[in-house]
């Protein structure tokens, strides 16, 4: 089992939908996690970190299931501009994290 | 501030040639990263340095691949002799603390023909 896997998508929705994707991780010790989003021939940048509580940042939701060992990212109200690859990221041991392939998500018009 | 600085930003090589990468980390970031990311393996940590000091290099392929930082202001990357499975996006990243937001530069993008 990889240490960090996301489904790789694409996910294809209309504007305005609702979508989630979800990433599994094996290190039952992880304590902290993040989404990066990463735009077409960019770097990736930090969209939100995942705490035991959750987060929220306008529509955007991430959450932590330590029992099933995965976080997941969900996105209310849709936007064109929402298109990107989303990595979700995860520690490997002490002092390591992985990066998730990626899951790529297109909102359509 | 500038952010992560890398240099060149695009690369093209013949195999066997010796490629360097650049990084220039954000001030006062004492972790430094070196990933490699392709369409088939994706975003892989090749190396890491705390306070200029390698922490992990794990992820560096083979001997092929080796990485400095002389200073909290420099990194390289060397891949002497290259080859064309090297081709991929380089990125650099840095962070203030381990657990905090990693900052990427914006990718060295390496062909090795």
């Amino acid at each position: 089992r990889k240490e960090v896997e996301q489904d790789p998508g694409p996910f294809n929705v209309p504007e305005g939908a609702t979508v989630a994707f979800n990433c599994t991780y094996s290190n039952s010790a992880s304590q902290s996690f993040f989404w990066y989003r990463q735009d077409c021939r960019k770097e990736p940048k930090l969209l939100m970190s995942v705490y035991s509580s959750g987060n929220e940042d306008g529509r955007f939701t991430a959450q932590l299931n330590r029992a099933s060992q995965y976080i997941s990212l969900l996105i209310r109200d849709s936007k064109l501009s929402d298109s990107a690859t989303y990595l979700c990221v995860a520690p490997s041991g002490t002092y390591k994290y992985i990066f998730g392939t990626g899951t790529r998500l297109k909102v359509l018009a | 501030d500038a952010g992560v600085i890398q240099s060149p930003r695009h690369e093209v090589t013949e195999m066997g040639q010796e490629v360097t990468l650049r990084c220039k980390p954000i001030s006062g970031h004492d972790y430094l990263f070196w990933y490699r990311q392709t369409m088939m393996r994706g975003l892989e940590l090749l190396i890491y340095f705390n306070n200029n000091v390698p922490i992990d290099d794990s992820g560096m392929p083979e001997d092929r691949f080796s990485a400095k930082m002389p200073n909290a202001s420099f990194s390289t990357l060397k891949i002497q002799p290259s080859e064309p499975r090297d081709s991929a996006v380089y990125f650099c990243a840095s962070t203030e603390d381990f657990t905090d937001t990693q900052y990427f530069g914006p990718g060295t993008r390496l062909t090795v023909l």
